[in-house]
C-alpha cells in the first residue's frame, strides 16, 4: 500500500527550532495532499493541507512546501514548541484512493 | 458534535475467540473507512463504504475480518477467529465525501494473547 515515502522516522529538535518532514509520492493522479497529527492513545487529526495548484500553503505555524515536478511535499513547523511532539503523518489522495505515509515521531525538547 | 465514537478504547482477548469493534461515524458523514495501525505497516486502509455499502475491501487482510454497515450511524469491524498477530489499534474515520476531511475516531487498541 505504501506508495507515499516519509522521512525521518523520527525527528529531535529543540525549542524554537523548525522542524522539517518529507514526504514523496509516486501516483501523478494524487490531487489533495493533507497532514495529520496524531498525540499518543489519540487518533490522526487534520492539521493542514495543500491541493497542487499552490506551491506553499500556511496555517499559523505550520506551512507545507509543495514541488508538483518533484512529487514531494514537506511540513515545516515554525517556532516549534514542546507541544507540537507528536507523530505527523503526510498523505496523498486522488478520487477513490488515499495513501499515508509511514509517520514521523517528532519531539520538541523544552 | 462528538465526533467518531469507538468503543471499546482496549480490547484484551484470547486467541482464537470474536472480537466486534464498533464505530458511530459523525452525522452526515456518508463515507466510514476502516483503518488499522501498527508499528511495522503504519495505517492501512482495511475498508470503505460509502452510504452505507461496502466499496472497497481489499485491504481486508483474509476471511476472518468482516465489516458491516447496517445504517448511516453504526459499522462493526468483527475478527474471527483472532490472533495474536491481530494485535493492533484499529481505527474508525468518517468523511462528508470520498477523501476529503477525514475525521478519527479515537481508536481502539485490540491485544490478542
Amino acid at each position: 500500500q505504501q506508495q507515499v515515502k516519509q522521512s525521518p522516522q523520527s525527528l529531535i529538535v529543540q525549542k524554537g527550532g523548525i522542524p522539517i518532514i518529507n514526504c514523496a509520492y509516486e501516483n501523478t493522479a494524487f490531487d489533495y495532499f493533507p497532514w495529520y497529527q496524531q498525540f499518543p492513545g489519540k487518533g490522526p487529526a487534520l492539521l493542514i493541507a495543500i491541493r497542487p495548484d499552490v506551491s506553499e500553503k500556511k496555517e499559523g505555524r505550520f506551512t507545507i512546501s509543495f514541488n508538483k515536478s518533484a512529487k514531494q511535499f514537506s511540513l515545516h513547523i515554525m517556532d516549534s514548541q514542546p507541544g507540537d511532539s507528536a507523530t505527523y503523518f503526510c498523505a496523498a489522495s486522488a478520487l477513490n484512493d488515499m495513501r499515508f505515509g509511514a509517520g514521523t515521531r517528532l519531539t520538541v525538547k523544552p | 458534535d462528538a465526533g467518531v465514537i469507538q468503543s471499546p478504547r482496549h480490547e484484551v482477548t484470547e486467541m482464537g475467540q470474536e472480537v466486534t469493534l464498533r464505530c458511530k461515524p459523525i452525522s452526515g458523514h456518508n463515507s466510514l473507512f476502516w483503518y488499522r495501525q501498527t508499528m511495522m505497516r503504519g495505517l492501512e486502509l482495511l475498508i470503505y463504504f460509502n452510504n452505507n455499502v461496502p466499496i472497497d475491501d481489499s485491504g481486508m487482510p483474509e476471511d476472518r475480518f468482516s465489516a458491516k454497515m447496517p445504517n448511516a450511524s453504526f459499522s462493526t469491524l468483527k475478527i474471527q477467529p483472532s490472533e495474536p498477530r491481530d494485535s493492533a489499534v484499529y481505527f474508525c474515520a468518517s468523511s462528508p465525501a470520498r477523501v476529503r476531511g477525514y475525521t478519527f475516531g479515537s481508536g481502539t487498541r485490540l491485544t490478542v494473547v
